[in-house]
């Protein structure tokens, strides 16, 4: 059974398309998060949602738009995409938010889902 | 300065060795800290924990040193099977929702 499952896996697209990324966990966790691994691998936190509310939003362009319809799900929408969007992004999930600072908050990641802009 | 800094690497150990590898992290109100692994084209895994005493899990020992603010991660007896990158990530407890700030990574290689 997969924990965190992501598709698509792969997203090859033009600059200026919107697309969008779809996260699902059945962990039965509290807690989403988007992250970014760039060229360099540093993987940054975006996004993190906490029983469907917004509660961690890093700087990141507006054309970056998170929605989580339940707490199960936390999908992420791109507008206008740009080259330097190029990027894995990795979905994850924890049982708690960060602050609890215990075992709770261990992140179980999704497959990433490998986006290149042309 | 980044807020966690690992060397790069690569780190290449041959098979049976042993490789030992820090971490910095420039917030001294850090409270927890984690050691992930990442598989080439993989998604992160949690490795382990790193308590403020220092713990192992069979070959994989974990030290804190708070006054000088790094961690480190040592592999004993290597296998193949722990060619990977290494993922030094610390919290900050308290800071709103708190958030956790992953490092680059130190590469290792374990070559036969």
């Amino acid at each position: 059974d997969t924990a965190v499952s992501q598709t698509p896996k792969y997203l090859v697209t033009q600059m200026g398309n919107d697309k969008s990324i779809k996260c699902e966990q059945n962990l039965g966790h509290d807690t989403m998060y988007w992250y970014k691994q760039d060229s360099k691998k540093f993987l940054k936190i975006m996004f993190s949602y906490n029983n469907k509310e917004l509660i961690i939003n890093e700087t990141v362009p507006n054309r970056f738009s998170p929605k989580s319809p339940d707490k199960a799900h936390l999908n992420l929408h791109i507008n206008s995409l740009e080259l330097g969007d190029s990027a894995v992004y990795f979905c994850a999930s924890s049982q708690a938010p960060p602050r609890l600072a215990s075992s709770y908050n261990e992140q179980f990641f999704g497959p990433g889902t490998r986006l290149t802009v042309l | 300065r980044k807020e966690v800094e690992q060397d790069p690497g690569p780190f290449n150990v041959p098979e049976g060795a042993t490789v030992a590898f820090n971490c910095t992290y420039s917030n001294s109100a850090s409270q927890s800290f984690f050691w992930y692994r990442q598989d080439c084209r993989k998604e992160p895994k949690l490795l382990m924990s790193v308590y403020s005493s220092g713990n192992e899990d069979g070959r994989f020992t974990a030290q804190l040193n708070r006054a000088s603010q790094y961690i480190s991660l040592l592999i004993r007896d290597s296998k193949l099977s722990d060619s990977a990158t290494y993922l030094c990530v610390v919290n900050k407890r308290g800071d709103s929702w708190g958030k956790l700030q992953f490092g680059a990574g130190t590469q290792v290689v374990v070559t036969p």
